[in-house]
């Protein structure tokens, strides 16, 4: 089983461009790579997902070495309402008892004015 | 508007007791998962289903009966409830069992076992 690994929390302030990384070095060949985000008392977010190479959409990209090995996670030009946990996500197209989707334990990052 | 209801949204118990968290979604999602979410440990899956009346087991099933007579539902019960259930429960829905296709969440259950 892919085993993913994120840090624990990041600071950064407003304006800026955050990159979180994740590590999950035993990636299997059909594995997605999905990113969510979760405020306070709220279930967690879609943000973005991809598969190789990178992806892009309206408030992240997606960076994904040839390997797969890790992802990076780019939130451009930061602001206070992003301060939140982020959750990397990697799994099969379907599941099963051998193959699990396996989340990263989150990085909370906190967006300071 | 179309989404996915959990209640109730907090619940004090006794340990020993049963307790059924219920979830209900619009979107018309064949597979439907149960999480917990626990400090340091991010989200663990408990039990998904492909469609009604087909259950599986996920990372932590042990003390979690689910069932899924309707699409649209899909109740966690806990038949004997221990401390160490305390949690916050969330329920989502997707169009696929994996990771290909994203996955709604609800807004969670804040479950507590005295």
């Amino acid at each position: 089983l892919a085993k993913t690994t994120q840090p624990i929390s990041m600071d950064s302030y407003e304006g800026q461009e955050v990159n979180i990384t994740c590590s999950h070095n035993n990636i299997a060949t059909n594995d997605y790579i999905t990113w969510y985000q979760q405020f306070p008392s709220q279930g967690p977010r879609f943000i973005i997902q991809g598969y190789k190479t990178k992806v892009t959409n309206e408030v992240a990209s997606l960076f994904i070495p040839a390997d797969r090995k890790s992802s990076t996670l780019s939130l451009p030009r930061v602001s206070l309402s992003d301060t939140a946990v982020y959750y990397c996500l990697v799994g099969p197209p379907i599941m099963d008892s051998n193959y699990q989707l396996i989340w990263g334990a989150g990085t909370k990052l906190i967006i300071k004015p | 508007d179309a989404g996915i209801t959990q209640s109730p949204r907090y619940k004090i118990t006794e340990t020993g007791r049963q307790v059924t968290l219920m979830c209900h979604q619009t979107w018309s999602h064949s597979y439907m998962f149960w999480y917990r979410q626990d400090l340091g440990h991010g989200l663990r899956l408990i039990y998904y289903s492909a469609a009604a009346d087909i259950t599986d087991k996920g990372e932590v099933p042990d003390g979690y009966v689910v069932s899924r007579s309707k699409t649209e539902n899909f109740p966690l019960t806990l038949e004997s409830a221990t401390r160490s259930q305390t949690s916050v429960y969330f329920c989502a829905s997707s169009e696929s069992s994996g990771g290909s296709e994203p996955q709604h969440f609800g807004d969670g259950t804040r479950l507590s076992i005295l």
